[in-house]
């Protein structure tokens, strides 16, 4: 069975900083790979996904994320945080042609300062 | 345009209390259904899954229950609430025909008192 590891469960970042929250998996297969974001009394939305071809994928709001197959890792990536991205942010996994039953991360805490 | 409903948004119930939670989407047809679970400083855990009329998978043994009477219906129930089930409930849906990411309502707070 598939498993994901998001390491970093709370960080604090100051607006214009570059954030990286990593999330590893762990599957022998291939995957398909999703990051969700749940803002402060919001419904879980999607934020990107990566299926297949190009391993930098962009997402709404100026969110990236990279897959490394080699490193079983989809990091995702803002250049410059706003007060507006404090949020908790989710990595899910979920293996192609293995149904439809997504492996979410424990979740990050990101709260931006102004 | 799918949708998907979930109630009530918050629910207070006392212990040896029964449940019964809601979601339906409309929209769409034969849809997988999926109940989450995301307790406190925890990831969302899937609790149940469904891929159609009656058809009930369950991922992790509780003292929770799942029933899909239609087919754009899911229901979470349980005879006699304990204080561990306690948690913010997610109800889902995806597309059957691909591997599509899954669409969340808006959540149920259950806490048990």
């Amino acid at each position: 069975a598939q498993s994901v590891s998001q390491h970093n469960h709370h960080v604090i970042l100051s607006e214009a900083a570059s954030l990286e929250l990593g999330c590893n998996y762990s599957y022998g297969g291939t995957v398909n790979l999703f990051w969700y974001v749940q803002y402060p009394g919001q419904h879980l939305q999607l934020l990107l996904k990566y299926f297949s071809g190009d391993p930098l994928v962009k997402g709404i709001k100026g969110f990236e994320a990279e897959f490394i197959k080699s490193k079983f890792s989809f990091n995702l990536r803002k250049p410059s945080v706003q007060w507006s991205d404090t949020a908790e942010y989710f990595c899910a996994v979920i293996p192609t042609g293995g149904g439809n039953k997504l492996t979410f991360g424990t979740g990050t805490q990101l709260k931006v300062e102004l | 345009s799918q949708t998907i409903h979930q109630w009530p948004a918050t629910l207070v119930q006392p212990v040896g209390s029964p449940l019964s939670l809601e979601c339906t989407v409309e929209g769409t047809s034969n849809p997988n259904l999926y109940w989450y679970r995301q307790a406190a400083g925890r990831g969302l855990q899937l609790l149940f899954y469904s891929v159609g009329i009656g058809q009930i998978s369950s991922e992790v043994p509780q003292n929770l229950s799942a029933s899909r009477p239609q087919d754009r219906q899911f229901i979470l129930s349980s005879k006699k609430l304990l204080l561990s089930d306690s948690g913010f409930y997610l109800c889902a849906w995806s597309d059957v025909y691909s591997n599509q990411p899954q669409h969340f309502g808006d959540g149920t707070r259950l806490s048990i008192l």
